[in-house]
């Protein structure tokens, strides 16, 4: 049964804050993205990774950096954590192109920043 | 303009109706298309896939993708209470990695 597993289900944390999100899949796939959900405008990707230390920007990759030091773990790093990053972050892996495409979530993280 | 478009709802119908989900798109170079069920405070699960054009049933289920008229359907026959979830479409290239996805579409079947 394929997984990818988010460190924490339910997050609180105060602006300013350092914030790390980690994922984790164990489909040894190559591809990794963290996306944002918020109502009324979807799924929104923030970054994704085709390789270990490789990291792509997606659309509103402001105020988020990301490590992929191994193949099976991605981290989300808010390095400054303001309001209006409180949402649901999902993340998600697919192989690479060419194969069968499709992207398997996690459970996703709300984070709440106060 | 966005490169998928769908309907956000909400959809709400009887238990037993068939229920028809759409999505249309820009990029003709999609290939691979993807119908993702979400419940409330989860994160997606795939539900279909399917690659270029044609009709794929899965159950209750069946997904449609007409490739000429950039415009992608999922129905779902004698829904269920179950259904009841947001329903997302999402489509990608062979080229890139990269992930398209519809707003999504709330179901609400009722008893």
């Amino acid at each position: 049964d394929v997984k990818v597993t988010q460190s924490s289900r339910y997050l609180v944390k105060r602006t300013g804050e350092k914030v790390f999100l980690e994922c984790v899949q164990d489909m040894d796939h190559e591809n990794m993205f963290w996306y944002r959900q918020d109502p009324g405008l979807g799924l929104r990707l923030i970054y994704f990774s085709y390789d270990v230390k490789m990291k792509e920007k997606g659309d509103i990759p402001e105020g988020y950096s990301v490590s992929r030091e191994k193949k099976e773990r991605f981290s989300l790093i808010l390095e400054s954590a303001s309001t209006n990053q409180t949402s649901m972050y999902l993340c998600a892996s697919s192989l690479t192109s060419g194969s069968r495409n499709e992207q398997f979530f996690g459970p996703g993280t709300r984070l709440t920043v106060l | 303009q966005k490169e998928v478009e769908q309907d956000p709802g909400p959809l709400s119908v009887p238990e037993g109706a068939i229920v028809s989900l759409n999505c249309t798109y820009s990029n003709s170079a999609f290939q691979y298309f993807m119908w993702y069920r979400q419940y409330s405070r989860k994160g997606p699960e795939l539900l279909m896939y399917t690659y270029s054009s044609g009709n794929k049933e899965d159950g209750r289920f069946t997904a449609q993708v007409d490739k000429s008229s950039k415009y992608i359907s999922l129905f779902i026959r004698d829904s269920q209470p179950s259904d009841s979830a947001t329903y997302l479409c999402a489509m990608s290239s062979y080229n890139f990695n990269k992930f398209y996805f519809g707003s999504g579409t709330k179901l609400n079947v009722k008893p």
